[in-house]
């Protein structure tokens, strides 16, 4: 079965920093990736996703991700982080064969001022 | 506002009881996904309808879990002698698409039905 490891599961940072939330997966086949967000009392909302196009992937509200096949990852980064960005990250993988998406643990998003 | 509707919202119960949620999906939508999610973890899938067959169950489906999808329209989740491990938010989501697995398209969420296990 397919997996994902998201490392960290709180990140902060200072406004206007860069941010990076990070995402391995495990797959023996080419995978198709996901990143969804969560923000407080609503349902998640896709921003990105990997099928097998190009491997930088651009999202909504300025973020991006780049699928690297040697290293397995799938990393969310954002150039300058706004205070509206504080929310919880999950990066989801979708197996062979089957129509379920399996997330990750999550990451939570904290934005200092 | 047409996205994914679930209700209730909130829902306490004591050990034992049997509860049923409901999902609207977004009316166009063929495909409907059930997921749970504790706090801490990320959702976790435990079945697909397309229309109104349900074609993927995950193992986390006990026999005390149904899920319905009468018309293909909305959906049903009952949960039979609650157990204080059901304690959870459970996730409703929809998309379109006509294709095979595996799934390429984006899910719509809905807010969720938190169920709380006395």
């Amino acid at each position: 079965a397919q997996s994902v490891t998201q490392l960290g599961s709180h990140v902060s940072v200072s406004e206007g920093a860069l941010v990076l939330l990070r995402c391995n997966y495990s797959s023996s086949v080419p995978p198709y990736l996901f990143w969804y967000v969560q923000y407080p009392n609503q349902g998640l909302q896709l921003l990105l996703k990997y099928t097998s196009a190009a491997t930088l992937v651009k999202g909504i509200n300025g973020f991006e991700a780049e699928f690297k096949k040697s290293e397995t990852s799938f990393h969310l980064t954002k150039p300058s982080a706004h205070m509206s960005d504080a929310a919880e990250y999950f990066c989801a993988v979708s197996e062979p064969g089957r129509r379920a998406l399996t997330f990750g643990s999550g990451t939570r998003l904290q934005v200092q001022p | 506002d047409t996205g994914v509707s679930q209700d209730p919202r909130h829902k306490i119960t004591k050990r034992g009881q049997n509860v049923t949620f409901r999902c609207d999906p977004i009316s166009e939508h063929n495909r409907l996904y059930w997921y749970r999610q504790t706090l801490g973890q990320g959702p976790e899938f435990l079945t697909y309808f397309q229309n109104e067959a349900q074609l993927e169950k995950s193992r986390l489906l006990s026999d005390r879990f149904s899920a319905e999808r009468p018309k293909g329209s909305f959906s049903t989740l009952e949960i039979q002698r609650t157990e204080q491990g059901d304690s959870a938010m459970y996730l409703c989501a929809s998309s379109t698409g006509t294709g095979g697995p595996p799934n390429t398209g984006e899910l719509f969420f809905g807010e969720g039905s938190r169920l709380t296990v006395l």
